[in-house]
């Protein structure tokens, strides 16, 4: 069945570090794919999505591109700030009919930003 | 911005107990989902509904779990006998044909 994984956590970084999270998929035929992100104490939070593949998704300084020859959906930022940090969790659409979508997550990584 | 609305936020409740998470999905959003999320763990697909019944479940959704839209707005998600490792976070979203996902902000439920 399809799944993704991701890079296990915590990520630790200092403010304005670059930050790369990895995530990798698994899927039969053509998947969305998605970043949420879960501030403390909050629920999900689409950050950014990218429907086919070489689409790059950015939102908020973060992005990632849909690379279907290493079916991989990378997140990066530049320069992270002490407010990024939250679990970040890479998701793909498992899409049954033309309106039903299923999202499979990853486990979810925890980024810890520092001053 | 529409927002999807859940209901208590926060659950606590004795083993064995009925349990009903309530939702208000985005008025005109025709699919509606619950996800849980067990402390630490990935979030996990439940069920899926549209036009009132469920159109898909995954082997998490036994028989100790029901869904029902009662009235035009309300998603409501029961579990008849709650057992300890029922305690998670619930998420309900909604989609429209094609569309991203909304998500609740979550109940958290606790069994004790």
């Amino acid at each position: 069945g399809n799944s993704v994984t991701q890079m296990e956590g915590p990520v630790t970084l200092s403010e304005e570090a670059f930050l790369t999270i990895n995530c990798t998929y698994t899927a039969t035929g053509y998947p969305s794919l998605f970043w949420y992100v879960q501030y403390p104490g909050e629920g999900l939070q689409l950050l950014l999505k990218a429907t086919k593949a070489d689409d790059k998704g950015s939102n908020k300084g973060f992005e990632a591109t849909y690379r279907k020859e290493t079916t991989s959906f990378h997140l990066e930022k530049g320069s992270v700030q002490v407010s990024d940090s939250a679990v970040y969790f890479c998701a793909l659409s498992d899409r049954v009919n033309t309106g039903f979508q299923k999202l499979v997550f990853g486990t979810g990584t925890r980024l810890l930003v520092s001053p | 911005e529409p927002e999807v609305t859940q209901t208590p936020s926060h659950q606590v409740t004795q083993m064995g107990q009925e349990v009903i998470l309530r939702c208000v999905p985005i008025s005109n959003h025709l699919y509606f989902y619950w996800y849980r999320q067990i402390l630490g763990q990935k979030v996990e697909f439940l069920v899926s509904f549209y036009n009132n019944e469920i159109s898909e479940k995954s082997e998490i959704f036994d028989d100790q779990f029901s869904v029902e839209r009662p009235d035009g707005s309300n998603f409501t998600l029961k579990i008849r006998s709650t057992k300890l490792e029922d305690s998670a976070m619930y998420f309900c979203a909604s989609t429209n044909s094609g569309g991203g996902y909304t998500f609740g902000s979550g109940t958290r439920l606790t069994v004790v």
